[in-house]
């Protein structure tokens, strides 16, 4: 699965859009972009995928570029519950092991 | 949206138990099962992938006496820890995969050997 690159940590006032990026230059043309979020002391909560069009679900908005080098996860909205761990993960389709990076650290504050 | 359950979500026993850790995919069958490990302020580590009916293979440096995984059903998988140490101390995460749908995980259990 091709490598992918985000930042350690962003912050983000309450109300406002969090917009997480990440890097995946080696993205093969079968590999979708899934994110996953993990909230302190949970599981791991699936949020988006998408292989090369927008994506939009009730939870976030995934774009990518039409590269597909790199990708943006949004949440609107962001709340404090949104505080958490982001993953973003390039992976095969049919291929169904997930490989978690470092992530980013999403701080939304009041 | 789907849902997977894992029981205990903690555990507190002494060096030397057996301690079992329950993963039920609750309104889909699971092919696949995987089960993850997480120390503390570290990623999650995969440890090994159960197929329903087969055995389960396990990741390069996870002892498979150790840690006994059984997949019975197409809805419950079991990761039972052998003679837990201290050194086994962490949060273990089951999750579940079904055919052209993401995994899904549970909400992991926090195992503390005294």
């Amino acid at each position: 699965d091709a490598k992918t690159t985000q930042p350690t940590s962003m912050d983000c006032a309450e109300g406002r859009a969090a917009n997480l990026p990440c890097n995946h230059s080696t993205i093969s043309g079968n590999e979708y972009v899934y994110w996953y979020r993990q909230i302190h002391s949970q599981g791991p909560q699936y949020i988006i995928h998408g292989l090369k069009n927008n994506e939009t679900n009730e939870m976030a908005s995934l774009i990518i570029t039409e590269d597909r080098k790199s990708s943006t996860l949004i949440l609107p909205h962001a709340t404090l519950r949104d505080t958490a761990v982001y993953y973003c993960i390039a992976l095969q389709s049919g291929y169904s092991t997930l490989t978690f990076g470092k992530g980013t650290m999403l701080l939304v504050s009041p | 949206g789907a849902v997977v359950s894992q029981h205990p979500s903690r555990v507190i026993c002494k060096s030397g138990t057996s301690v079992k850790i329950e993963c039920r995919s609750l309104d889909f069958q699971a092919t696949t099962m995987f089960w993850y490990r997480q120390f503390p302020k570290q990623s999650l580590m995969l440890m090994a992938t159960s197929n329903e009916g087969s055995k389960a293979t396990y990741e390069q440096g996870v002892e498979k006496d150790k840690f006994l995984i059984n997949h019975a059903s197409l809805t419950l998988s079991t990761l039972t820890v052998t003679s837990a140490h201290p050194e086994d101390s962490s949060f273990y995460i089951c999750s579940a995969l079904s055919p052209n749908q993401p995994q899904h995980f549970g909400d992991g259990t926090r195992l503390s050997i005294l």
